[in-house]
């Protein structure tokens, strides 16, 4: 079965500091890999998605996710972090078949300190 | 556009009493729904998901349920709140594909619920 592994709980990076969260997926076939971010008390919001073709995706908000078969990746970065940044983050894959629910990592929480 | 509308907010209950939370979207026809929940540091929790009126399909053992009475609203449930059900509850739809196309999963605003 597929799974999703964020290996890291919990991120404190400086305004303007550069950021990447990992995410690691375990399926057979090939991928097809989501970001969410939520920040606290509302739903998850849609970055950015990798379902073929470059395997460098650009989303909203400034945000970038590079597909790596060799490593079964598919981090996140951002140049310069905002304040507003600050949020959880959820990395996600699904399946060939559409109709299922994606499986979810367990998510990192960012913090931006000034 | 497509819209997801999720009701109440905010709910604050007993631990005995019924439950009712109830999801809406608007603008599209026939979406798949799901029903996810998140306990405080732990993740998001896939509890039911819906391809048709009538067809809930379960994913954990538990005191709640989930209908779909109409095509583009669906309610989870339980009869008798338990401590444990305090959390916060994700709806998502997503379009329905066939021959295996992969879809994205959209998230509506949540209800927070506090079981005392």
């Amino acid at each position: 079965a597929q799974s999703v592994t964020q290996p890291d709980i919990h991120i404190t990076v400086s305004e303007g500091a550069s950021l990447e969260l990992r995410c690691n997926y375990s399926y057979g076939a090939t991928p097809y890999l989501f970001w969410y971010v939520q920040s606290p008390g509302q739903g998850l919001q849609l970055l950015l998605k990798y379902f073929s073709g470059d395997t460098l995706v650009q989303g909203i908000k400034g945000f970038e996710a590079e597909f790596k078969r060799s490593q079964s990746s598919f981090n996140l970065r951002k140049p310069s972090v905002h304040w507003s940044d600050a949020a959880e983050y959820f990395c996600a894959v699904a399946t060939y078949s559409g109709n299922t629910p994606l499986v979810f990592g367990k998510g990192t929480r960012l913090s931006v300190i000034a | 556009s497509q819209t997801i509308h999720q009701w109440p907010a905010t709910l604050v209950q007993p631990v005995g009493s019924p439950l009712s939370l109830e999801c809406t979207v608007e603008g599209t026809s026939n979406p798949n729904l799901y029903w996810y929940r998140q306990a405080a540091g732990r993740g998001l929790q896939l509890l039911f998901y819906s391809v048709g009126i009538g067809q809930i399909s379960s994913e954990v053992p538990q005191n709640l349920s989930a209908s779909r009475p109409q095509d583009r609203q669906f309610i989870l449930s339980s009869k008798k709140l338990l401590l444990s059900d305090s959390g916060f509850y994700l709806c998502a739809w997503s379009v329905p594909r066939s021959g295996g196309a992969v879809t994205t999963q959209y998230f509506g605003p949540g209800t927070r619920l506090t079981v005392l």
